[in-house]
């Protein structure tokens, strides 16, 4: 089974900050690598995918990179409405699909 | 604009089967797409269920393939998950979601792009 492991599990940024999150794969999943943004009380929503891809409507302040193992997701600019929870998720295993165990983001 | 919409009840008694519907807008289920079924227990994270196809075939999540099931409704245009014989254990808010299987030019990959909202099941002792 691929195991998907994120640092840190929480950090506290402020507004402007940039922030990167890691996603690292217990193997080489290529490019099948996903980011999720949980808002408290909320549904997750795709961020990005195929480990670089901006999905349609997502800030460009959004980014990710990597593949192989490891993996990057990066906001360049951090805003209010960023404070939540992320989760990468792979799909190399498809169709059997993993989540990482998410991480924390909140305000300094 | 898709929208999916989950539906069910909110408590289930212990042993008992779980079910669930997803109804969804915007979009035909027989058409394309894969659709899927994703959980979170209560302060955890993010737990794929399985997935169906438009075509009706199936993946599970190994360690609970003997208990779920996951159908096609195409004349409502929806979807359905059933879990049986639940414990304490698969309480949970359960989410539907869209599967994109496929290209989008030249990467190719599978994600959920469109999710439901989400709804809380309890399982009671």
């Amino acid at each position: 089974d691929i195991q998907l492991t994120q640092s840190p599990s929480s950090l506290s940024a402020s507004v402007g900050d940039r922030v990167t999150i890691t996603c690292r794969a217990s193997q080489n999943i290529s490019s099948y690598l996903h980011w999720y943004q949980q808002r408290p009380g909320k549904a997750p929503r795709l961020l990005i995918y195929a480990a670089s891809s901006l999905q349609s409507g997502v800030p460009s302040r959004f980014s990710g990179s990597g593949s192989g193992t490891d993996f990057t997701l990066t906001i360049s600019s951090l805003q209010p409405e960023d404070f939540a929870t992320y989760y990468c998720q792979q799909s190399h295993s498809s169709p059997e699909f993993t989540f990482g165990p998410g991480t924390k983001v909140d305000i300094k | 604009q898709v929208q999916l919409q989950e539906s069910g009840p909110g408590l289930v008694k212990a042993s008992e089967t779980l079910s669930l519907i997803c109804s969804v807008s915007g979009y035909s289920i027989s058409s394309g797409y894969y659709w899927g079924w994703i959980r979170q227990a209560p302060g955890e994270g993010l737990e794929w269920i399985g997935t169906i196809s438009y075509s009706g075939s199936t993946d599970y999540k190994p360690s609970l393939r003997s208990r779920v099931a996951i159908s096609l409704d195409r004349s409502k245009n929806q979807f359905s998950l059933r879990l049986t014989s639940v414990t304490a254990a698969d309480t949970a808010v359960y989410y539907c979601a869209r599967v994109f299987v496929g290209c989008t030019g030249s990467i190719c990959s599978d994600y959920m792009d469109v999710w439901g909202k989400g709804t809380a099941v309890a399982v009671s002792s």
